[in-house]
């Protein structure tokens, strides 16, 4: 089936700092989007990405949909410690008939160094 | 203005009992989906669901899985004779329309088998 590779599958932050994550696929995607989850909640939506090419802001996060339409990455500038938490990007596709149901990737774990 | 809502939260059953987790949808959505996530893992599509009708449930396991979403109530998804290897957080969001992507989830059921 579909995967999505996600990276890193961790990393350290400091306040103040940027981050950088992405995700690639080998499928071609209509829609990538980026959730934070807390322990014990639900997935968040941060960012929606609909066409090939677009850079999306909200606040400190940017997001882009990779040309090529395979990949996205997230960015945040100065972190800040409530940006604690994983960060999942998802793709949608109505390949292979599916009804448009979300891929995740396996998260990245965003965590304060010590 | 109530997001999803999920209950319960935590559910321990023992193996061969049945789980029957609820999911009421925000207000206005008539689309349901549910996701399962493992520990460590991103969220895997089990089913979607529109009132009444089961739009794509290539997702759920051949066996012990049903999911409903009656015209009225909340949606149901049933595990039937439950064992060690349901034990997962499963997810629900809903959405106002087919095609849109950027779901609202709930804070999720953790089922644990024991």
């Amino acid at each position: 089936g579909q995967q999505l590779n996600q990276s890193p599958q961790s990393m350290f932050i400091q306040e103040g700092e940027d981050v950088s994550m992405n995700c690639t696929s080998s499928s071609i995607f209509n829609t990538w989007l980026w959730y934070k989850q807390d322990p014990g909640e639900g997935p968040v939506l941060l960012i929606a990405l609909y066409k090939a090419g677009e850079l999306t802001s909200n606040g400190r996060l940017t997001a882009q949909f990779g040309i090529t339409r395979k990949d996205s990455f997230l960015n945040i500038s100065a972190s800040i410690p409530s940006d604690v938490g994983i960060y999942f990007c998802a793709g949608q596709t109505n390949y292979g008939g599916s009804q448009g149901n979300l891929i995740f990737g396996k998260g990245t774990k965003l965590s304060v160094k010590p | 203005n109530a997001g999803v809502m999920q209950n319960p939260r935590h559910l321990v059953r023992r193996r061969g009992q049945e789980a029957r987790l609820r999911c009421s949808p925000m207000k206005g959505h008539s689309h349901v989906y549910w996701y399962r996530q493992l520990p460590e893992e991103g969220l895997k599509f089990m089913v979607y669901l529109q009132k009444e009708n089961i739009i794509d449930e290539s997702g759920m396991p051949k066996e012990r899985f049903s999911a409903e979403f009656p015209k009225e109530g909340p949606s149901i998804l049933r595990i039937q004779q439950v064992v060690r290897g349901d034990s997962a957080a499963y997810f629900c969001a809903s959405s106002p329309r087919r095609g849109y992507y950027g779901y609202t989830f709930g804070s999720g059921t953790r089922l644990t088998v024991v």
